[in-house]
C-alpha cells in the first residue's frame, strides 16, 4: 500500500492563479480531510470529507474548494491564490470508525 | 467548542533528562485524546492514544479528566526523541470524527 499520497510536493504561484493540489489513499478509507500547516498556529482543518459525495468545512475554508468523486481521491482546489495561503498543507485519511489517522507527506505551496 | 492547548511551543532537554510535554484540553462530551509526531522531513505520524495505554518509544500519556490534561512523559530523553509533537483531540461520540490540533511543541534534545 502506498497509504496517503500527495502532489505536488512544492509548488510557486502567482497571486490569482488557481491550481489543484491531489490527495490519494490506497486504505479503502472513509474519511479524508485537508489541514494547513503554519508555524505558531498548529495544524488547521481545512475541509473534510465522510465518504464519496459528501464534504464538509473545517475551521479555515475560506479561499478552498473540494470535491469526493471516489473514496480514493479528494482533491483540494484553490481558485484565485493569494500570499495568505502559503503554507504546508497536508491531506490526511482514516476510518470512519477508527481514530487514527494517516497523513500524506504535505506539500509546501508558495504564493507570491 | 472544542480546544487543545500546548503551552510551550518550544522545549529543550538533555539527552537523558526526564522530558514532559503538556497538553491541556476542553471539551464538554467524552475526548478521544492522541499525541503525533512530525520528525524533520517526515510525514506527521500518530504516537500514541490514550484509549490504547501503551507505551510508545519510551513516551506515555495519561489522560487526566479532572485536569483536562494529557501530558507526554518520557523519563529519559533521547537525541532523536527531537520533533515537533501535536496533541489532538476527537470526538468520541456521534458523527464528528473531525482531529482538533493543539499549535504544537518542537522538542529539542541537546547531546
Amino acid at each position: 500500500n502506498a497509504g496517503v499520497t500527495q502532489t505536488p510536493k512544492f509548488q510557486v504561484l502567482k497571486t490569482g492563479q488557481s491550481m489543484t493540489l491531489q490527495c490519494a489513499q490506497d486504505m479503502n478509507h472513509e474519511y479524508m480531510s485537508w489541514y494547513r500547516q503554519d508555524p505558531g498556529m498548529g495544524l488547521r482543518l481545512i475541509h473534510y470529507s465522510v465518504g464519496a459525495g459528501i464534504t464538509d468545512q473545517g475551521e479555515v475554508p475560506n479561499g478552498y474548494n473540494v470535491s469526493r468523486s471516489t473514496t480514493e481521491d479528494f482533491p483540494l482546489r484553490l481558485l484565485s491564490a493569494a500570499p495568505s495561503q502559503t503554507s504546508v498543507y497536508f491531506c490526511a485519511s482514516g476510518q470512519r470508525e477508527g481514530s487514527e489517522q494517516f497523513f500524506g507527506p504535505g506539500t509546501r505551496l508558495t504564493v507570491l | 467548542a472544542q480546544r487543545v492547548t500546548q503551552p510551550e511551543k518550544l522545549l529543550s532537554v538533555f539527552k537523558g533528562a526526564p522530558v514532559e510535554l503538556k497538553c491541556n484540553y476542553s471539551y464538554s462530551g467524552s475526548p478521544e485524546l492522541f499525541w503525533y509526531v512530525q520528525y524533520s522531513r517526515q510525514r506527521l505520524q500518530l504516537l500514541l492514544r490514550h484509549i490504547s495505554r501503551e507505551s510508545i518509544k519510551g513516551f506515555t500519556a495519561d489522560l487526566n479528566k479532572g485536569e483536562t490534561s494529557f501530558h507526554l512523559k518520557k523519563p529519559f530523553a533521547q537525541e532523536e526523541d527531537s520533533a515537533m509533537y501535536y496533541c489532538a483531540l476527537r470526538n468520541s461520540g456521534g458523527s464528528n470524527y473531525k482531529l482538533t490540533f493543539g499549535k504544537g511543541t518542537l522538542l529539542t534534545v541537546n547531546p
